[in-house]
C-alpha cells in the first residue's frame, strides 16, 4: 500500500468550532487531494496541490482552506464547522493528474454537532 | 456535473457468477479509470483505459471503452465473496485538471 497516513481517523465537534485534518506521505508523489464523500454524490474534490505552497479549488472548495507547506503534509482547514460538513474526507496522490492512478488513505470520519 | 454515472447502483450475484458494471460520462475524456473501495477503507485504484484504447485486462478484469457512446464497462469475471465492495469509475473531461468521480456500484457477491 502506498504510505498515506490520515489523521485524526475520526473526529467529533461543534459547529463553528475550526478542525484541521493532515494527510502525511511517505512516497514523494507531486500531487495530493482532499475529497468528501456522501452517500448519494460519490466522491468529490475539495481541494488539490500541485507542489510546495501551489493549490487549487476543486468542486466544493466552499467553507475549506489548504495549506502544503512540505511536500509530505498536506492540511485541510475547516475555519467554522457547519453541520453540512459532516462527511468522510479522503486524501490522495498521485504522480501525475489525471494519467496516474491516485492512491487513497483510509479517511477521516468527520462529524460537526 | 461532469461526474461519470455507474450503472447499476447495486448487484447481488452469486460466487462463480461474472459481474459487468457500466459508467457513462459526459465529456470527451483522455482517460478513464476504474476504482474499487471496501467498506471502511479508501478507494484502490483497479485499471486505467486510455482515450484511444478500446479494451484493457488486469488479472480477472476487464475494462471496455467506448468514447463515440462515452461509456465504460468493468467486468469481472469469475467472482469471489472477497469481490464485494463499491465500484467507482473515475473521468478527467477534457483539460480537467483532476478527476470526476461516480456515485459507484456496490457489489455484493454471495457465497
Amino acid at each position: 500500500d502506498a504510505g498515506i497516513t490520515q489523521s485524526p481517523r475520526h473526529k467529533v465537534t461543534e459547529t463553528g468550532t475550526p478542525v484541521t485534518l493532515r494527510c502525511h506521505q511517505t512516497e514523494n508523489h507531486r500531487y495530493m487531494y482532499w475529497y468528501r464523500q456522501d452517500p448519494g454524490h460519490g466522491l468529490r474534490l475539495i481541494h488539490y496541490s500541485y507542489g510546495v505552497k501551489d493549490t487549487d479549488k476543486g468542486e466544493v472548495s466552499d467553507g475549506y482552506s489548504v495549506s502544503r507547506s512540505k511536500t509530505e503534509d498536506f492540511l485541510l482547514t475547516l475555519e467554522s464547522a457547519t453541520s453540512s460538513q459532516t462527511s468522510v474526507y479522503f486524501c490522495a496522490i498521485s504522480e501525475g493528474i489525471s494519467n496516474q492512478p491516485q492512491h487513497f488513505g483510509d479517511g477521516t470520519r468527520l462529524s460537526i454537532l | 456535473s461532469q461526474q461519470g454515472e455507474e450503472d447499476p447502483q447495486a448487484l447481488s450475484i452469486q460466487e462463480g457468477e461474472n459481474a459487468t458494471m457500466n459508467c457513462s460520462y459526459k465529456t470527451s475524456i483522455n482517460n478513464l479509470q476504474w476504482y474499487r473501495q471496501n467498506s471502511g477503507r479508501g478507494l484502490v485504484h483497479l485499471i486505467l483505459i486510455r482515450s484511444n484504447e478500446r479494451e484493457k485486462h488486469s488479472g480477472r478484469l476487464r475494462v471496455t471503452l467506448d468514447t463515440s457512446k462515452k461509456s465504460s464497462s468493468l467486468l469481472i469475471t469469475a467472482s469471489r465473496a472477497a469481490d464485494t465492495a463499491s465500484y467507482f469509475c473515475a473521468t478527467d473531461g477534457s483539460g480537467a485538471n483532476n478527476l470526476f468521480f461516480g456515485t459507484g456500484t456496490r457489489l455484493t457477491v454471495i457465497p
